[in-house]
């Protein structure tokens, strides 16, 4: 059974400050996504990583994929209040990758 | 639509009572999915479609749950008998593909409350 375990699941920062969240997981796959959620909102596609050793990067959040150590990785540069939200990442099984496995969530908070 | 389409957007319903979630996917979108996201956990896998085909549904809980896509379009989600654990947010996706590829658009949710 695929798992997939995020830490911190809890993490509050000051503006400015940089940080990362962990992804490993626990089968093998070349899938890995991240999303983001807003209270009370469904979730927004934020990266695609598809291959081992890629690296995407959006505004201050960059993202990559380690599929020999099944770890993925959020990056957080110089943080904004805006960034504040919750982090999922997800990993495909199935053919096709139908099927998402998500982990718990990171809450992001960050503080002036 | 521009965007996956969920209805309603909460539902509040007594224990017992049956319910139906609707799902209208992005149009011309092959596969639609339907997942569950309970309060500080992510969303879990219940079924999925690709046209009318019923694809997987290893993640439906029990038998009072179930999904249907008669004619490849809209996705309904139905609830039988209701109990207080149904509580969640229920998600659908579609993608225009089989499988997840670059990725699914979610919708907006549809927030079931079972009192």
């Amino acid at each position: 059974e695929l798992k997939v375990e995020q830490n911190p699941l809890f993490l509050s920062m000051q503006e400015g400050k940089n940080y990362t969240i962990y992804c490993n997981y626990s089968t093998t796959s070349d899938r890995l996504y991240w999303y983001r959620q807003d209270p009370g909102k469904s979730l927004e596609s934020l990266f695609v990583l598809l291959s081992n050793g890629a690296v995407k990067q959006e505004g201050r959040l960059m993202a990559s994929l380690d599929t020999k150590a099944r770890l993925s990785t959020l990056h957080i540069t110089a943080a904004v209040h805006d960034l504040s939200a919750t982090y999922f990442c997800a990993v495909g099984s199935g053919g096709s990758n139908y099927k998402l496995t998500f982990g718990k969530g990171t809450l992001l908070t960050v503080n002036p | 639509g521009a965007g996956v389409s969920q209805s309603p957007r909460y539902k509040v319903t007594k224990r017992g009572q049956d319910v139906a979630l609707r799902c209208d996917p992005i149009s011309g979108h092959v596969s639609l999915y339907w997942y569950r996201q309970t309060l500080g956990q992510g969303p879990e896998f219940l079924t999925y479609f690709n046209y009318e085909a019923q694809q997987d549904k290893s993640g439906l809980p029990n038998d009072r749950f179930s999904a249907e896509r008669p004619k490849g379009s809209f996705s309904t989600l139905e609830i039988q008998r209701t109990e207080q654990g149904d509580s969640a947010m229920y998600l659908c996706a579609s993608s225009p593909s089989f499988g997840v590829g670059y990725g699914y658009t979610f919708g907006s949710g549809t927030r079931l409350t079972v009192v």
